[in-house]
């Protein structure tokens, strides 16, 4: 299995609900990290978990939320999102802690769009 | 200077033409690199790592400067389904963090 799958693919909310996105990959990687990613801009990181921790949170607003449970699977839940974060959230897990060595595996994605 | 600069294109080639992007970057610690293709919607998808003696896979060819912190991509002989972003992108130091170049479209034009 060489894939990293998040769900849902598409999601709409409202300004006053909470949802998470969850994202799953069973090949062994022990880093897995969110990105956020606005039409026509690269990726920007979000939160990196390594070996279950939260080692980087590049200044996040506490309105969106990640959890790791297992080495397998990351979350991330939102709550009182803003219009202006509708994007896609891209799930991405590497190999090993000593940096990608072989590159990210990204998942498909979910778009979401705050109403 | 930004972290990783790229050509900021859009490049339009026809069919079988060559095409090189070309991209810098400023961490002199950056540690790995690699080229990124985001096809319209989709998620970035690995393209190829790049390292300093230079690699190749098929007609894509990736080199890396260390010295001038410089990172080239060609393409040879274009195709149609080559149309895509390219994404140059670099990783170093002690955490895992990767920085995404703006990107660079082309287009292949029949």
């Amino acid at each position: 299995d060489t894939e990293v799958t998040q769900t849902p693919k598409h999601l709409v909310m409202g300004m006053t609900n909470k949802k998470s996105l969850k994202c799953e990959q069973h090949m062994g990687h022990r880093a897995m990290y969110w990105y956020k990613q606005k039409a026509k801009k690269p990726p920007e990181l979000m939160f990196v978990y390594s070996y279950e921790k939260l080692s980087i949170n590049e200044s996040v607003p506490s309105r969106f939320s990640p959890e790791c449970p297992n080495s397998s699977l990351l979350n991330l839940h939102l709550h009182a999102l803003q219009p202006e974060d509708s994007a896609l959230y891209l799930c991405a897990s590497s190999h090993t802690d000593a940096g990608p060595d072989y590159g990210y595996t990204f998942g498909s994605g979910t778009r979401l769009t705050v109403v | 200077r930004k972290e990783v600069e790229q050509d900021p294109g859009p490049f339009n080639v026809p069919e079988g033409a060559t095409v090189a992007f070309n991209c810098t970057y400023s961490n002199s610690a950056s540690q790995s690199f690699f080229w990124y293709r985001q096809d319209c919607r989709k998620e970035p998808k690995l393209l190829m790592s790049v390292y300093s003696s230079g690699n190749e896979d098929g007609r894509f060819t990736a080199q890396l400067n260390r010295a001038s912190q410089y990172i080239s991509l060609l393409i040879r002989d274009s195709k149609l389904s080559d149309s895509a972003t390219y994404l140059c992108v670099v990783s170093g130091g002690s955490n895992y963090k990767l920085t995404f170049g703006k990107g660079t479209l082309l287009t292949v034009n029949p």
